[in-house]
């Protein structure tokens, strides 16, 4: 079967540095792809969305590049804090007929150190 | 708004007890899911509803589990009996139709069987 998966489980960065936690993706006709940030006790929440007829997309300190070729998405976030502590997942759409049903990897865990 | 409410936050229940989680969606999102997190296996799509109607409940583990939506404003996921291995968080979602950055998570039950 076809699924989301993560490289790394866990990333440590200093305060200030850049963060680049990356995702392989299997469904090549995947669509559209989403980065969640999860802070412990609450809910996944929306930081970024990209659709595949793009390979870039930028936010407020955050970017995702999705490369179709190699079926990869990274997410850099620049000079990161401490608050950026989190839980990151990748998704991608799994849904039929417009609905946008998102198929979760198994999420990075992002460390920053003061 | 208030976002997706669940409750309650915390359980802790005995084996082969009964137990009922809630979920009030944002006021109206069309679209309503239940995931399943654990360390092991991660974020896992049980059920989800369009409309009141369950529409794909391929994730619901067991006969054991069940959930309803009566109206647009209330979901529960039904365990019974439960069992250790049901120990886990579960978060409710909800979206409007065809609105992936509109996917708001609830802040997440977590479930305890002893």
């Amino acid at each position: 079967g076809e699924s989301v998966g993560l490289h790394l489980p866990t990333l440590s960065v200093q305060e200030g540095d850049n963060s680049i936690i990356n995702c392989a993706y299997s469904n090549s006709a995947s669509d559209y792809f989403i980065w969640y940030k999860q802070e412990s006790g609450k809910g996944p929440q929306f930081i970024i969305d990209i659709r595949s007829n793009m390979d870039k997309r930028q936010g407020q300190r955050v970017t995702v590049l999705l490369n179709k070729t190699v079926k990869h998405l990274s997410l850099q976030i620049a000079a990161t804090q401490p608050g950026d502590s989190a839980v990151y997942f990748c998704a991608e759409n799994g849904g039929a007929g417009g609905s946008y049903i998102p198929t979760f990897g198994r999420g990075t865990s992002l460390i920053v150190h003061p | 708004d208030a976002g997706v409410i669940q409750s309650p936050r915390h359980e802790v229940t005995e084996m082969g007890q009964e137990v009922t989680l809630r979920c009030k969606p944002i006021s109206g999102h069309d679209y309503l899911f239940w995931y399943r997190q654990t360390m092991m296996r991660g974020l896992e799509l049980l059920i989800y509803f369009n409309n009141n109607v369950p529409i794909d409940d391929s994730g619901m583990p067991e006969d054991r589990f069940s959930a309803k939506m009566p109206n647009a404003s209330f979901s529960t996921l039904k365990i019974q009996p439960s069992e250790p291995r049901d120990s886990a968080v579960y978060f409710c979602a909800s979206s409007a139709s065809g609105q992936g950055s509109g996917y708001t998570f609830g802040s997440g039950t977590r479930l305890t069987v002893v």
